[in-house]
């Protein structure tokens, strides 16, 4: 059972335009969401993440939007960037301990220019 | 500056054999984390620790295995290698307390078993 649902698998972005990817999770007891980037060849890094204590988090070009009654939260990108072009993996995780992040599958983002 | 290290980061070896990957982190963080990343299957627990003497099982852990003896490594084995075992292999570690603490990714190591 796929905990964390994402989508798209992959997205092409015009430069400048908005990019949004989606997830959706199935256990209320997740508490912590982030959205971790990852570039060609390298590690993911984490980008930014949310508490459903909040709706909306913003950092720069990045917003993660939170919808706690209906189980999802999404990565908005602004004034996408070709050098936004990577995989983004959101996760989910309790705030228990012993347990993991559990990661979506990935969406891979290409932005054109 | 601290890191997280991985070794080696290509790997050919063949079906059956007995391989070890390196994880090395000089944060002194007492959680690490094995990963595996396929292509339509992004990013897959294998093992992880919260402690020295500590280990624990992730979503696909059969054919692997891991030993925390100290607080900067944990090497991962493959017991006996498969060719279901070709992926790219991250190790990942953070700081005391829960899932919710910002992991920190290796470089990887990709790994090619025929």
């Amino acid at each position: 059972q796929q905990q964390v649902k994402q989508s798209p698998q992959s997205l092409i972005v015009q430069k400048g335009g908005i990019s949004i990817i989606n997830c959706a999770y199935e256990n209320t007891a997740f508490d912590y969401f982030p959205w971790y980037q990852q570039f060609p060849g390298k590690g993911p890094a984490l980008l930014i993440a949310i508490r459903p204590d909040v709706s909306e988090k913003k950092e720069g070009r990045f917003t993660i939007s939170f919808n706690k009654s209906a189980k999802q939260f999404s990565l908005h990108i602004m004034d996408s960037q070709p050098g936004d072009s990577a995989t983004y993996f959101c996760a989910a995780s309790k705030n228990q301990a012993g347990t993991a992040l559990i990661f979506g599958k990935g969406t891979t983002l290409s932005v054109s220019s | 500056d601290a890191e997280i290290t991985q070794s080696p980061r290509h790997k050919i070896t063949e079906t059956g054999r007995q391989v070890t990957l390196a994880c090395h982190q000089t944060w002194n963080h007492n959680n690490m984390f094995w990963y595996r990343q396929d292509l339509g299957h992004g990013l897959r627990l294998i093992h992880y620790s919260y402690g020295v003497q500590d280990t624990n099982k992730g979503e696909v852990s059969d054919g692997y295995s891991v030993s925390r003896s100290n607080t900067e490594d944990l090497p991962l084995t493959l017991e006996s290698a498969a060719s279901s075992q070709t992926s790219v292999y991250f190790c990942a570690s953070s700081s005391s307390g829960t899932a919710q603490e910002t992991q920190y990714f290796g470089p990887g190591t990709r790994l090619l078993v025929l």
